[in-house]
């Protein structure tokens, strides 16, 4: 049984370009959420989906970020005009429910390095 | 904000001591989530105590709460050199209106266990 799976695992862009980071959840799990981490911080939330439905984007910046989980395929989380600032380790995490006693299950990330 | 910090921010010890880590929070909570997280890999969920518990255990390890103190402690037991990683103390917000399944994070305590 597969975990959540993300990929890529590393990506470099330049400033200006756009990222997009994919992430499959656990088989079953309908819930997908996106946290970024910069260095020697915990993880803070971005935004929270179910298929086809943004639930919650209150921690995603409104400008430049986009996150979908459609009816097929994995969720993207996009970031257009990357700038140095993004760079960070971005996980997502999914789950079967979406209720306060549900724990996560995270992916190894993606590490987005702007240059 | 309702973000747990855990203390020590590092913790070095020999293999076969206790490891004990502290975390503090500012609102109610429903429960909290302890979590790890090895270098350059995603959270693992360690363990869930909700609200109206005051201590669990998992194998070796062993979690309290205390709501009045708004606290938390993760002891593990004869440590192992591969319980070398990162330690995050998480909370649901029990805001009303609040997002279901956000949690909010910690900075995290390092862990580093000696052979």
């Amino acid at each position: 049984n597969a975990g959540v799976m993300q990929n890529p695992r590393h990506l470099v862009r330049r400033r200006g370009q756009e990222a997009r980071l994919r992430c499959s959840p656990m088989k079953g799990h309908s819930h997908v959420y996106w946290y970024r981490q910069l260095p020697e911080e915990g993880l803070k939330f971005m935004v929270y989906l179910q298929k086809e439905n943004i639930i919650d984007e209150s921690g995603m910046p409104k400008e430049r970020f986009s996150a979908e989980f459609p009816k097929e395929g994995p969720s993207i989380l996009r970031i257009q005009q990357v700038v140095r600032g993004d760079s960070a380790a971005y996980f997502c995490a999914s789950s079967p429910q979406g209720g306060y006693n549900s724990p996560l299950h995270f992916g190894n990330g993606t590490r987005l390095t702007v240059t | 904000s309702q973000q747990g910090e855990e203390d020590p921010q590092a913790l070095s010890i020999q293999e076969g001591e206790n490891a004990t880590m502290n975390c503090s929070y500012k609102t109610s909570i429903n429960n909290l989530q302890w979590y790890r997280q090895n270098s350059g890999r995603g959270l693992v969920h360690l363990i869930l105590i909700r609200s109206n518990e005051r201590e669990k255990h998992s194998g070796r390890l062993r979690v309290t709460l205390d709501t009045s103190k708004k606290s938390s402690s993760l002891l593990i037991t004869a440590s192992r050199a591969a319980d070398t990683a990162s330690y995050f103390c998480a909370t649901p917000s029990a805001d009303r209106g609040s997002t279901l399944g956000r949690l909010y994070f910690g900075r995290g305590t390092q862990l580093t266990v000696w052979p």
